[in-house]
């Protein structure tokens, strides 16, 4: 029979718009958080982190905010390029004991640049 | 730093072969883990070390998988015999203590 993948949302933007990708966690006792960037054929790659003391980190064209309430993370990228067109996962952790990060991913949205 | 190094980056092999993947760790972390990326399942965490000791393997699928840490500097994750729903690309990735994770660049297995 057919095999049915993970449905990945796809965001679609022009070029120079800005970019949010939106994220919804599973447990409340997270209190790491991070976003990747995972471009066709290669691993997952850092962009940016927060923890969950924190609600909003800027980093270079990228803003994270996290809303613990609705346990909702948000990636904002400004001024979007070709070269941000990628999958995009969220991931949250729980702290392990020792120190370690336990990243849980979530399924990712493809973002789309549109020239 | 080179960071994570996986081989190999392609293999094919048929059923019933043992597979071998190798991961080379980014010096200085104490933390290794296995990933793997289906379309089906996303991104699944196997197993992970800390100093080369395996915590929580909760996430192998089955005994034909086994992963072992024998030094700071490597871990292998092999599978016996392979089936061909083991088709995936397997990702290995270190960190620091509370430190972010980096990716290495994946092996993407095909078992037929």
């Amino acid at each position: 029979g057919e095999s049915v993948g993970l449905h990945l949302p796809t965001l679609s933007v022009q070029e120079g718009d800005n970019s949010i990708i939106n994220c919804a966690y599973s447990n409340s006792a997270s209190d790491y958080f991070i976003w990747y960037k995972q471009e066709s054929g290669k691993g997952p790659q850092f962009i940016i982190d927060i923890r969950s003391n924190m609600d909003k980190r800027q980093g270079q064209r990228v803003t994270v905010l996290l809303n613990k309430t609705v346990k909702h993370l948000s990636l904002q990228i400004a001024a979007t390029q070709p070269g941000d067109s990628a999958v995009y996962f969220c991931a949250e952790n729980i702290g392990l004991t020792g120190g370690g990060n336990k990243l849980t991913f979530g399924t990712g949205t493809q973002l789309k640049v549109e020239l | 730093d080179a960071g994570v190094i996986q081989s190999p980056r392609h293999e094919v092999t048929e059923m019933g072969q043992e597979v071998t993947l190798r991961c080379k760790p980014i010096s200085g972390h104490d933390y290794l883990f296995w990933y793997r990326q289906t379309m089906m399942r996303g991104l699944e965490l196997l197993i992970y070390f800390n100093n080369n000791v395996p915590i929580d393997d909760s996430g192998m699928p089955e005994d034909r998988f086994s992963a072992k840490m024998p030094n700071a500097s490597f871990s292998n994750l092999k599978i016996q015999p392979s089936e061909p729903r083991d088709s995936a690309v397997y990702f290995c990735a270190s960190s620091r203590p509370a430190g972010k994770a980096f990716f290495g660049q994946g092996t993407r297995l095909t078992v037929v």
